[in-house]
C-alpha cells in the first residue's frame, strides 16, 4: 500500500527566507509524486510533479522538489518566500497501475511573516 | 483553460435529507474523483470514476453513493445526511493515466446540522 507523510502540519517563515515542506512516502512500485497548493477558499492546483526522468523538478512560482529515492523523500523548497505563499501544501503519491488515484498527505499550512 | 466546477459553494443541510453534489469538467477528461477535506487529514478519496456509469469505491465510501450518466458530469450523494459528513467536499479531473495532473474544482462546503 501507499503512504505520504508531511512532516510539520505548520510551518512559518519570514518573507525572504527558505521555504522547506517535507514529505516522505512510502510506495512497493515506483512512485509518481505530486505537491499541490491550495489557497483560501479555492480548489488545489498543481505546483509540480515528478513522474520519471531528472529528479529535480521545477514548478510554479518558483518552487522545486528532488525526488530521493534512497530516503524516499520529495521535499518541497523555494530560496524566498514571499507573502503571497501563504497557502496549505499537499504532497501526493499517484497509486499503482493507470487509474490516477493519488494519496494525499495531510498538509501543511505555511505562514509567512513580513 | 481547463475548469472544473461545483454546483455549490456553500451548502446547509438537515439531518436525514437526501443531498446532491454536482461536478461538472469541459475538458473530456475521463477520470473523475469525489474527496473531502479535513482538517489534520488531508483529502481523503470518496469514489472516482474512469468512464461513464462506471464507478469504483476510494477509501471511505460508506455513507455516500455516486452517478456518472455523461463523461464531463459526476454527483456525489448523500442518501441521509449525518453531522459527521460535515465538510469540504472537492471535485477532480484527470485525462486518464497515473501521471496526468488532477485538475479540482473550488470545493462545496457543507454543513449538516
Amino acid at each position: 500500500a501507499q503512504s505520504v507523510t508531511q512532516l510539520g502540519s505548520h510551518v512559518s517563515v519570514s518573507e525572504g527566507a527558505l521555504v522547506l515542506l517535507r514529505c516522505n512516502y512510502s510506495s512497493s512500485v515506483p512512485p509518481y509524486l505530486f505537491w499541490y497548493v491550495q489557497y483560501p477558499n479555492q480548489g488545489l492546483q498543481l505546483l509540480l510533479k515528478y513522474t520519471t526522468g531528472a529528479t529535480l523538478v521545477k514548478g510554479i512560482n518558483g518552487f522545486e522538489a528532488e525526488f530521493k529515492k534512497s530516503e524516499t523523500s520529495f521535499h518541497l523548497t523555494k530560496p524566498s518566500a514571499h507573502m503571497s505563499d501563504a497557502a496549505e501544501y499537499f504532497c501526493a503519491v499517484s497509486s499503482s497501475g493507470n487509474t490516477g488515484k493519488l494519496i494525499f498527505g495531510q498538509g501543511t499550512t505555511l505562514q509567512v511573516k513580513p | 483553460d481547463v475548469k472544473v466546477t461545483q454546483s455549490s459553494r456553500y451548502l446547509v443541510k438537515r439531518t436525514g435529507e437526501k443531498v446532491f453534489l454536482e461536478c461538472v469538467q469541459d475538458m473530456d477528461h475521463e477520470n473523475m474523483f469525489w474527496y473531502r477535506q479535513d482538517p489534520g487529514l488531508g483529502l481523503r478519496l470518496i469514489y472516482f470514476s474512469y468512464d461513464v456509469k462506471m464507478k469504483e469505491k476510494g477509501d471511505i465510501p460508506e455513507g455516500y453513493s455516486v452517478s456518472r450518466e455523461k463523461k464531463e458530469r459526476f454527483s456525489l450523494i448523500l442518501e441521509s445526511a449525518s453531522t459527521n459528513q460535515t465538510s469540504m467536499y472537492l471535485c477532480a479531473s484527470s485525462p486518464g493515466l497515473g501521471t496526468d495532473t488532477q485538475y479540482f474544482g473550488p470545493g462545496t462546503r457543507l454543513t449538516v446540522l
